[in-house]
């Protein structure tokens, strides 16, 4: 069985600040990926950024990376430079080699970004 | 279309009535996924699709709920004598394979009330 915990229920952060919301995960397969996806108010998904089981660097995307520490199972992502366009919803998600693949999502982090 | 196209966006039953939510991948992609989304949670999964064949349908809460993609393409999920607890975001994604590197893309959600 796959589980993602995410233990931020809500975060704040100052506009132009660098902030880390943390994603832990639990899964008995060797070959998985790892997902972001933010929500805005407005409900539809977008996919941030991807990370690999057996990826060797941490992925980034423009101001999105992902601290990946397989032998602590976390998956953190890092948005620097933050935006008010970037309070939203943020799931941390995992799609692993066994069964069907389905995805597993977190319950989320809502962060705020204060001008 | 470009993207996922779910519809209705919003659909208000009585309970007790029979709804159905119909989603369109994008084209050529092989897995379908339905998600649940209560207000304030994370995407709980429903069922897969890998092209017409349902080969994971171990979300659906009971069997008031009933998924279908008869020829690999659009994809109907089904719910009988709608409940109140059924009232949430209904979203769709689809990959294009079925590896586990593939992000998912989603659709806008279908967002169910049942009175």
């Amino acid at each position: 069985a796959q589980k993602i915990t995410q233990t931020q229920p809500g975060m704040f952060v100052q506009e132009k600040e660098a902030v880390t919301l943390d994603c832990t995960y639990d899964t008995s397969d060797q070959s998985y990926g790892l997902f972001w996806y933010k929500q805005p108010s407005s409900g539809e998904m977008i996919f941030l950024i991807y990370q690999g089981s057996y990826d060797e660097q941490n992925a980034t995307e423009g101001r999105y990376s992902l601290n990946f520490q397989k032998a602590r199972k976390s998956a953190n992502l890092v948005i620097s430079a933050s935006q008010l366009g970037d309070s939203a919803m943020y799931f941390c998600a995992m799609r692993a080699s066994g069964g069907y693949q389905k995805v597993t999502f977190g319950i989320g982090t809502k962060l705020q970004v204060i001008p | 279309g470009a993207g996922v196209s779910q519809s209705p966006r919003y659909k208000v039953a009585k309970r007790g009535q029979d709804v159905a939510l119909r989603c369109d991948p994008i084209s050529g992609h092989v897995s379908l996924f339905w998600y649940q989304q209560a207000l304030g949670q994370g995407p709980e999964f429903l069922t897969y699709f890998q092209n017409e064949a349902q080969l994971d349908k171990s979300g659906l809460p009971s069997d008031r709920f009933f998924a279908e993609r008869p020829e690999g393409s659009v994809s109907t999920l089904k719910i009988q004598r709608t409940q109140q607890e059924d009232s949430a975001v209904y979203l769709c994604a689809s990959s294009l394979g079925v590896h586990f590197t593939g992000e998912l893309f989603f659709g806008e959600g279908s967002r169910l009330t049942v009175l």
